[in-house]
């Protein structure tokens, strides 16, 4: 039972371009999501969040947006750059928070 | 701080043996959870720890022993190894109730079982 689902395995975008990394997830009670990047060979870093009592935030080059009715979310990078070339996946905490559960990934290139 | 550290980096084993991966946190986080990524799948939560002396299952926790006796340690076993746990392991640990919910991810461990 995939809660969290990233349907694009991959993803190519050019150099300054916008990047659109899209999230859907079933479980209604999810009430934050989190988005992580991992390059090979490391661990995944935090990136960004979101709470569900908001439809937006933006950090620098990163937006997240958040559709509840459509059980829908997306990472936007504006504009692209090819250190943006990772893994990027989106979380969500458990209803008692003590967990994540995570997406399947979508690998991200930038072409320069 | 140096974070979430993992040890060893890179294992390889023959099915049947067993090991023990090292995982340790200097930030006094109460949240410790065990990850293994496998192409296509994702990330899976193998077990995770609410506190020292508190331990449960994950979404693929068959094959795979936990304890936690300290906060800063949470060290995860494989009883006897086999090809399917070939994957790579992480780490992660993040503040307890009411604080973020932000995980720290150490740098892995990529074991292989022939």
């Amino acid at each position: 039972d995939q809660q969290v689902k990233q349907n694009s395995p991959s993803l190519s975008v050019q150099e300054g371009r916008i990047s659109i990394l899209n999230c859907d997830y079933t479980n209604s009670m999810f009430d934050y999501f989190l988005w992580y990047k991992k390059y090979p060979a490391e661990g995944p870093t935090f990136l960004i969040s979101i709470s569900s009592i908001k439809d937006k935030n933006e950090d620098g080059r990163f937006t997240v947006f958040l559709n509840k009715s459509a059980k829908h979310l997306s990472l936007h990078i504006v504009p692209s750059q090819p250190g943006d070339s990772a893994v990027y996946f989106c979380a969500a905490p458990s209803f008692g928070n003590e967990k994540l559960t995570f997406g399947t990934g979508t690998r991200l290139t930038i072409i320069p | 701080n140096a974070g979430v550290t993992q040890t060893p980096k890179f294992q390889v084993l023959k099915t049947g043996q067993s090991m023990t991966l090292q995982c340790a946190q200097d930030m006094n986080h109460e949240y410790m959870s065990w990850y293994r990524q496998d192409p296509g799948m994702g990330l899976r939560l193998i077990h995770y720890s609410v506190g020292a002396g508190i331990t449960d299952q994950g979404e693929v926790p068959n094959g795979y022993n936990v304890s936690r006796s300290t906060t800063e340690d949470f060290p995860l076993r494989l009883l006897s190894a086999a090809p399917s746990q070939t994957s790579v392991y992480f780490c992660a640990s993040r503040q307890g109730q009411g604080g973020s919910y932000e995980q720290y991810f150490g740098p892995g461990t990529r074991l292989t079982v022939t």
